[in-house]
This record gives structure tokens, C-alpha cells and sequence, in this order.
């Protein structure tokens, strides 16, 4: 069984400052993809990061497969409030489903 | 080009009850997939249809069965309601049987609630 371990679980920071969340398995991933929910929606695509060691930025967020494509983490540079959320990794396999890690939960506060 | 949209919203069932969820997949899609999520935890995966066909299942039980139409909704049926059952449940679209590598549009979900 594939999982995904994220960490922090909980990340409660003021406006302007940084943060790194984590994402870790055992097992090894086709690729990663980010995903933030907010309360109420279904999580939406930020990222998807295939190769390894592979790094993408999306504005003041940047994301990083690892080089044996088991982990990942993002950083987020100079949190804004409209940062808050929670944080989904999710990896693909050669089935066609996405596992899930357990989710990192984001209040940025002014 | 509209996104996925899942009916209802919320719903209440009793214990033993039947249930039926619906999605309707973004346009273009042909592969809808649907998870589960239980209160402060990720997404689990029930299963994947892909042009009317099951292409994968995750780790739960017959009572959770699925449909899709020649026009690529879905459909989500849970039998025998337990209140283990109750969580929101996540409808996602995608293009191609095995895409999931390039990433899931997903609904808003469907806020089951077993009583």
C-alpha cells in the first residue's frame, strides 16, 4: 500500500512569513501533484512535478519533486491570508487512481 | 467550458438507507473518478470509470458501486448506509483512461451525513 505522509499537520503563521510543508513516502511516484481545498470545494490542481529532482514555481509558491520521486515539498515565500487552506500532495502510480497524503492545514493570519 | 458539478450538496440519510450520487464531468473528459473524504483526512479512492467501464478500484466494500453514461456522468451508489459512511464525497474528471498524471478536475462534493 502506497502513502503519503505530510507534515506539518497544522501551520498556523502571520502574513509575510515563510513556510515549508513536506510530503513523504516509501514508494516511488510516476509524479506529484499539488492540490489546495479550501472549505465547501473540491481540491484544485496547483502543480504536477514528473521528473526528478524537478522544480516548478507558480508565483511565490515553489515545488519540488525529490530526486528518487518519493517526496516532495512546497514552500511558500511571504504567506498571504489568501494562502490559507489545506495543502493535499498526491502521487500517481501505474494505477489509475491518486493516492493522497494526509494534508497539511494552512491559516495565515494578518 | 463548465466544471464538474455534483448533486446534491448535502444530504441525510438513516443508517441502512440506500444513497445515490451524481457527476456530471468537465467538458472534453472521459474519465470520471470518485473519492472519498472523511473529516480533516485526504481523499481515499473508491473507483474509476473510464468510457462506461470500472478501470480501478480502491480498498472498499461491493456496497459502493458506480455507474457512468454515454455522455460520461456518474453515478455513485452506496447500499446499506453505515455512519461510518458519512464524509464528503469527491467527483473528478479527467481526459484518458490513465491520466491521472496530468491532473483531476474536481467537483465540490456531495456532504453525506449517515444518522
Amino acid at each position: 500500500t502506497q502513502l503519503l505522509e505530510q507534515s506539518p499537520q497544522f501551520l498556523s503563521i502571520q502574513e509575510g512569513e515563510n513556510l515549508t510543508v513536506y510530503c513523504n513516502s516509501s514508494s516511488v511516484f510516476s509524479s506529484l501533484q499539488w492540490y489546495r481545498q479550501e472549505p465547501g470545494e473540491g481540491p484544485v490542481l496547483l502543480v504536477t512535478v514528473v521528473t526528478g529532482g524537478e522544480v516548478k514555481k507558480l508565483k511565490r509558491l515553489t515545488f519540488q519533486f525529490g530526486d528518487a520521486r518519493k517526496d516532495s515539498s512546497l514552500h511558500i515565500t511571504a504567506a498571504q491570508p489568501g494562502d490559507t487552506g489545506l495543502y493535499l500532495c498526491a502521487g500517481t502510480g501505474t494505477a489509475s487512481k491518486l493516492t493522497f497524503g494526509t494534508g497539511t492545514r494552512l491559516q495565515v493570519t494578518l | 467550458e463548465t466544471g464538474v458539478t455534483q448533486s446534491p450538496t448535502h444530504l441525510i440519510k438513516t443508517r441502512g438507507q440506500q444513497v445515490t450520487l451524481r457527476c456530471s464531468s468537465q467538458s472534453g473528459h472521459n474519465t470520471v473518478s470518485w473519492y472519498q473524504q472523511a473529516l480533516g483526512q485526504g481523499p481515499q479512492f473508491i473507483f474509476q470509470y473510464y468510457r462506461e467501464e470500472e478501470n480501478g478500484r480502491g480498498n472498499f466494500p461491493p456496497r459502493f458501486s458506480g455507474l457512468q453514461f454515454p455522455n460520461y456522468s456518474s453515478e455513485l451508489n452506496v447500499n446499506a448506509l453505515e455512519l461510518d459512511d458519512s464524509a464528503l464525497y469527491l467527483c473528478a474528471s479527467s481526459l484518458g483512461g490513465n491520466s491521472a498524471n496530468y491532473g483531476y478536475t474536481f467537483g465540490s462534493g456531495t456532504r453525506l451525513t449517515v444518522v
